[in-house]
């Protein structure tokens, strides 16, 4: 299986900040890699696709790149609904895998 | 609008078998796929498995044994049937909606539609 880790596992950050979110796969898997946001209680919804694909309805304040092992996710100017868990999840080759999460909090 | 309820029995003795099932309201199955994912308390997602449209399924090799995915198109519903469970199978399942996007040479795949969410206690 195709192990994902992700760096921080949880970050204080105010509202307005740039947030950096670091995911690294085990094996190259340029550019399948898909972000996801999670709240509590809620179930994971989808941001970007293909590394840098954003999302129909996703605000365009987030924004990824990376290529081979290393992806980032990236928030420009935080906003208050943005303070949740995020997931990388390669889509290289199944069993699809998730990283751990990075939790974003105030 | 796409959307998926899912529903199944929340308290499982160990050994049982855990039945969850996810109505796709709003789409159709064909040229999608249709996943199970479930989530410890407190800890990350797990990709458990996934059928198509065509019936056929790709399986987490760490759970295949126990594992089957199923379609009934005339209901319009997808199932999961997870055998033997333990403490360990307790999560939260959620089911999704797999789509693919092609693009000369490339072949891009994520989950875009969530079910609620559905948890499941295995406790003696």
């Amino acid at each position: 299986d195709i192990q994902m880790t992700q760096s921080p596992s949880s970050l204080s950050a105010s509202v307005g900040d740039r947030v950096t979110i670091t995911c690294r796969a085990s094996q190259s898997i340029s550019p399948y890699l898909n972000w996801y946001q999670q709240k509590p209680g809620k179930a994971p919804n989808l941001l970007i696709y293909a590394a840098s694909n954003l999302q129909s309805g996703v605000p365009s304040r987030f924004s990824g790149s990376g290529s081979g092992t290393d992806f980032t996710l990236t928030i420009s100017g935080l906003q208050p609904e943005d303070f949740a868990t995020y997931y990388c999840q390669q889509s290289y080759t199944t069993p699809w895998t998730f990283g751990q999460g990075t939790e974003v909090e105030t | 609008q796409v959307q998926l309820q899912q529903w199944g029995a929340g308290l499982l003795k160990p050994s049982e078998t855990l039945s969850l099932t996810c109505a796709v309201n709003g789409a159709s199955f064909s040229g999608y796929y249709w996943s199970w994912i479930r989530q410890p308390p407190g800890k990350g997602l797990e990709w458990i498995g996934e059928i198509n449209h065509r019936g056929t399924t790709n399986y987490n090799p760490s759970l295949k044994s126990r594992v089957t995915i199923s379609l009934d198109t005339s209901k319009n519903h997808f199932s999961l049937h997870l055998t033997s469970v333990t403490a360990a199978d307790t999560a939260l399942y959620y089911c999704a909606r797999g789509f693919i996007v092609t693009t000369p040479g490339y072949y891009y795949y994520a989950m875009d539609v969530w079910g609620q969410g559905t948890g499941v206690i295995v406790s003696s």
